[in-house]
């Protein structure tokens, strides 16, 4: 089955500060979804890479997954205490179009 | 509007009980979902339907039963509840026959004593 590692776990920065947040999996990605939790509430979805070499941007976050489909990175400028909360990443194998695995998550601080 | 609704919100009840949580969506997406965050904030997928069938159920106690009426709706019903079920429970849609994005509940809290 597939899993994927998130790194760091959790994450403190001062606000204004830029972060990267890893995901990497053991096995090719079909897609790879990026999604935020804040405390308490269900996940938003944030962007879907599908093809190598993708990068997206959605205001101050952009994603991108490598070349070979195993690693996205998750990269915030200019952080805000708006961006604090669970980063997590989900990924699709390709073989069932009805599941996605998710990481164990990142925990964003942004201190003000 | 809210997209994706769970009720309820909080849940406690005591071992051994038989309870509920109900799920809809109002986007015309043809698969839901069920997940399970425990205390580590680990998400896991517990079951898919599409079109009102089964698609994925993911070694999930047959405690667990998912009831879908009608596409609009998940409910899952869980018998003789046990303490390890204490988790957040949450629900999800999709467009149907592929993934794309999840649009997920704000999740519903179950406490077992």
């Amino acid at each position: 089955s597939q899993e994927l590692e998130q790194s760091p776990q959790s994450l403190i920065v001062q606000e204004g500060k830029n972060l990267t947040i890893n995901c990497t999996s053991s096995k090719t990605l079909y897609g790879l979804y990026w999604y935020k939790q804040k405390y308490g509430e269900g996940l938003i979805f944030l962007m879907m890479l599908q093809k190598g070499g993708e990068e997206k941007s959605h205001e101050k976050i952009t994603a991108k997954l490598d070349e070979k489909k195993q690693q996205s990175s998750l990269h915030i400028t200019a952080s805000q205490p708006s961006h604090a909360g669970i980063y997590l990443c989900g990924a699709d194998s390709g073989g069932s179009n009805y599941k996605l695995t998710f990481g164990k998550g990142t925990l964003l601080t942004v201190n003000p | 509007d809210t997209a994706v609704s769970q009720t309820p919100k909080y849940l406690v009840t005591q071992m051994g009980n038989d309870k509920s949580i109900k799920c809809e969506q109002n986007l015309g997406h043809d698969t839901m979902y069920w997940y399970k965050q425990d205390s580590k904030k680990f998400l896991k997928i517990m079951f898919s339907y599409n079109n009102k069938e089964l698609i994925i159920n993911e070694t999930v106690p047959n405690r667990f039963s998912p009831k879908s009426p009608d596409k609009a709706h998940l409910n899952l019903h869980i018998n003789s509840l046990e303490l390890g079920d204490s988790a957040v429970y949450f629900c999800a849609s999709s467009p149907g026959g592929q993934i794309y994005e999840q649009y997920f509940g704000p999740g519903t809290r179950l406490t077992v004593t």
